[in-house]
């Protein structure tokens, strides 16, 4: 079974500093792996995704993630934060073998301190 | 497009009484998915239908929960005699094949009194 780890329920980061959201995972086949943004009130919106191919992933705004076997990581990124990514991120996992389903860490809420 | 919908958006209960949740996927996926989401914790697996059937029900925490999709579009969570801790955020997300993105709706807050 997969499984997910993000540590640091609350990240709090500087407006224009570095995001830096961990994501550790846990999978018996070759994994695929997500990074998931939860404004309130609102529904899961995918910020980006590995599947297969390059291992530096690109998502919308400004966002990307690295995906490092040799560590199972998967950590999330933006150069600068901005009033407008405070929200809830989850890094969410699935196997590449046959299951569909997703398994979620328990999030991150991030505060943009102006 | 329209994306994926939930109703009802909120659902308050009565300890022991049924209720049921309605998720209309986007047109065209035949992949759905239920999760349940609990204060403070991330979404957790409940159910998944590839067309019609149920492809994998592991994360029904009971058998007082089912869900159905009869015509391979529309989906329903039933959830009999419920009980206080099953009050949390039903999701619902859809896609169109794997390994592709799962579109999440709303979800339905359901509070069990």
């Amino acid at each position: 079974a997969q499984s997910v780890t993000q540590l640091g329920s609350h990240v709090s980061v500087s407006e224009g500093a570095l995001v830096l959201l961990r994501c550790n995972y846990s999978s018996s086949v070759p994994p695929y792996l997500f990074w998931y943004v939860q404004y309130p009130n609102q529904g899961l919106q995918l910020l980006l995704k590995y599947t297969t191919g390059a291992t530096l992933v690109k998502g919308i705004n400004g966002f990307e993630a690295e995906f490092k076997k040799s560590e199972t990581s998967f950590h999330l990124t933006k150069p600068s934060a901005h009033m407008s990514d405070a929200a809830e991120y989850f890094c969410a996992v699935s196997d590449s073998g046959g299951n569909n389903r997703l398994a979620f860490g328990k999030g991150n809420q991030v505060v943009v301190i102006p | 497009g329209a994306g994926v919908s939930q109703t009802p958006s909120n659902k308050v209960t009565e300890k022991g009484k049924y209720v049921e949740l309605r998720c209309d996927p986007i047109s065209g996926h035949t992949a759905l998915y239920w999760y349940r989401q609990s204060l403070g914790q991330g979404p957790e697996f409940l159910i998944y239908f590839q067309g019609t059937g149920a492809a994998d029900d592991s994360g029904l925490p009971n058998d007082r929960f089912f869900a159905v999709r009869p015509e391979g579009s529309v989906s329903t969570l039933k959830i009999q005699r419920t009980e206080r801790g099953d009050s949390a955020v039903y999701l619902c997300a859809s896609s169109s094949a794997r390994p592709d993105t799962q579109y999440f709706g709303p979800g339905t807050r359901l509070t069990v009194l």
